[in-house]
């Protein structure tokens, strides 16, 4: 059974500019988590995607948005890029009891 | 909003129990305990969960005190590949009550110490 993937693996920007990163869930699970980890720091929850709907957010301003596709696979958006928003991106995928993570896209801005 | 605390940081020795501790004083009837490890920037790793019984798998033990109020992780023999940042989570299961949203707290960086 394939686990989740994210790409890109590595994402270089610079400040104003847009990511986009992708997570692909584990085949059958409908639900999609999005954190970031900044450095040293724990995870930060900021989307919960379920059966295609936005189910919750965390407290993270509205340039990070996010989709979930009919083939429960993410897209992560984070519009206007400022340096702080260097981090590891995690997507777990849950199928409702557990949560399996990919190994994260490394975002740095410049 | 974490729903749980844990210490910052805790040092073990090689070759003894690290005993983790997880205080989850609100949680509720039908939320289940589970502890997962990251290391060094890859993605977390599912170690164990329970409900209120004390549970034990190839990689470590749950111990729940009587109230579920707080539990412990203990792995028996820390070895140094088990240096990582351990989180404690509290969750319902999609079986018993649907689903919510999943925090994950800051952890503890556990230390095993040659």
């Amino acid at each position: 059974e394939a686990g989740v993937t994210q790409s890109p693996t590595h994402l270089i920007k610079t400040r104003g500019q847009q990511a986009t990163l992708r997570c692909s869930p584990i085949s059958g699970h409908t639900s999609v988590y999005w954190y970031q980890q900044a450095l040293g720091l724990g995870l930060q929850f900021l989307l919960w995607y379920d059966e295609g709907e936005e189910r919750n957010r965390g407290n993270f301003p509205p340039r990070f948005s996010g989709r979930q596709f009919p083939n429960y696979s993410s897209e992560l958006n984070v519009n206007a890029l400022e340096l702080e928003d260097s981090a590891l991106y995690l997507c777990a995928s849950d199928p409702g009891n557990e949560q399996f993570f990919g190994p994260g896209t490394r975002l740095t801005v410049l | 909003d974490a729903k749980t605390t844990q210490p910052p940081s805790m040092d073990c020795a090689e070759g003894r129990a690290a005993n983790l501790p997880c205080n989850h004083s609100t949680i509720s009837g039908n939320e289940y305990v589970y502890w997962y490890r990251q290391i060094h920037s890859q993605g977390p790793q599912y170690i164990i969960h329970g409900l209120k019984n004390n549970e034990t798998n190839e990689m470590a033990s749950l111990i729940i005190t009587e109230d579920r109020k707080s539990s412990t992780l203990i792995l028996p023999h820390a070895t140094l590949r088990d240096t990582a940042v351990y989180y404690c989570i509290v969750r319902v299961r999609a079986n018993s009550g649907g689903y919510q949203k999943v925090t994950f707290g800051t952890g503890t960086k556990l230390q095993v110490i040659p």
